[in-house]
């Protein structure tokens, strides 16, 4: 079956516009997360979705960066004002009631 | 509260040596407790997993990892390292509350000719 899929795969970006990444999760997962890696580093959690509760947004590292899921399937993480810090990888993943993660293929954002 | 640490962040093994890469976590709740590789320009993927039940679970590639809930562990073996499982490995911890996982910050494993 299909599995999460992101877009774009690849995002290069002048520092200080705003770009959008979007995540497809898999059909039926109630959970979302979103991880930031930059590189050579570990995974930096962002924020989580569980089904209609509210969000975790305790790793959001900014008010720049916000995040939303539309009817508890695709979800996109927007970031505002980009700064070359913001370069990293973003990783999407979706769960279900057993907890393991199913990660999607990243999207590369590079910001000039 | 959960928290992962993950023993040496780089580990460089010969090829058909054994593989340990370690990890010890702490949890509020009984944990579960999963590894996942990532090799080079991919998304992670999950190589096992523990949730209820035999301490010793088998994964992908021959990997295991035993549940030790005395040393709060759960390390990652195999008995014969292969050139294909040079990757990054992070060990993770959910929170059977929350959902939520909290995840190590990884381990590079080289495999040497």
């Amino acid at each position: 079956g299909a599995g999460v899929s992101q877009s774009p795969s690849n995002k290069v970006t002048e520092k200080g516009k705003d770009v959008e990444l979007r995540c497809d999760p898999i059909s039926g997962h109630t959970a979302l997360y979103w991880y930031r890696q930059s590189l050579g580093q570990g995974l930096e959690f962002l924020i989580y979705f569980q089904g209609n509760s509210a969000p975790d947004k305790s790793g959001l590292p900014s008010d720049r960066f916000s995040a939303e899921r539309t009817g508890g399937s695709v979800s996109t993480l927007t970031i505002q004002r980009t700064q070359q810090e913001d370069s990293a990888v973003y990783l999407c993943a979706s769960s279900s009631n057993s907890y393991e993660q199913y990660f999607g293929p990243g999207t590369r954002l590079t910001v000039t | 509260a959960q928290s992962v640490t993950q023993l040496g962040s780089h580990v460089s093994v010969s090829e058909g040596a054994l593989v340990l890469l370690r990890c010890n976590y702490s949890s509020s709740v009984p944990p579960y407790l999963f590894w996942y590789v990532q090799y080079p320009n991919q998304g992670l993927q999950l190589l096992l997993k523990y949730t209820t039940g035999a301490t010793l679970v088998k994964g992908i590639n021959g990997f295991e990892a035993e549940f030790k809930k005395s040393e709060t562990s759960f390390h990652l073996t195999k008995p014969s390292a292969h050139m294909s499982d040079a990757a990054e490995y992070f060990c993770a911890v959910s929170d059977t509350n929350a959902g939520k996982s909290t995840f190590g910050d990884g381990t590079t494993l080289t495999v040497k000719p």
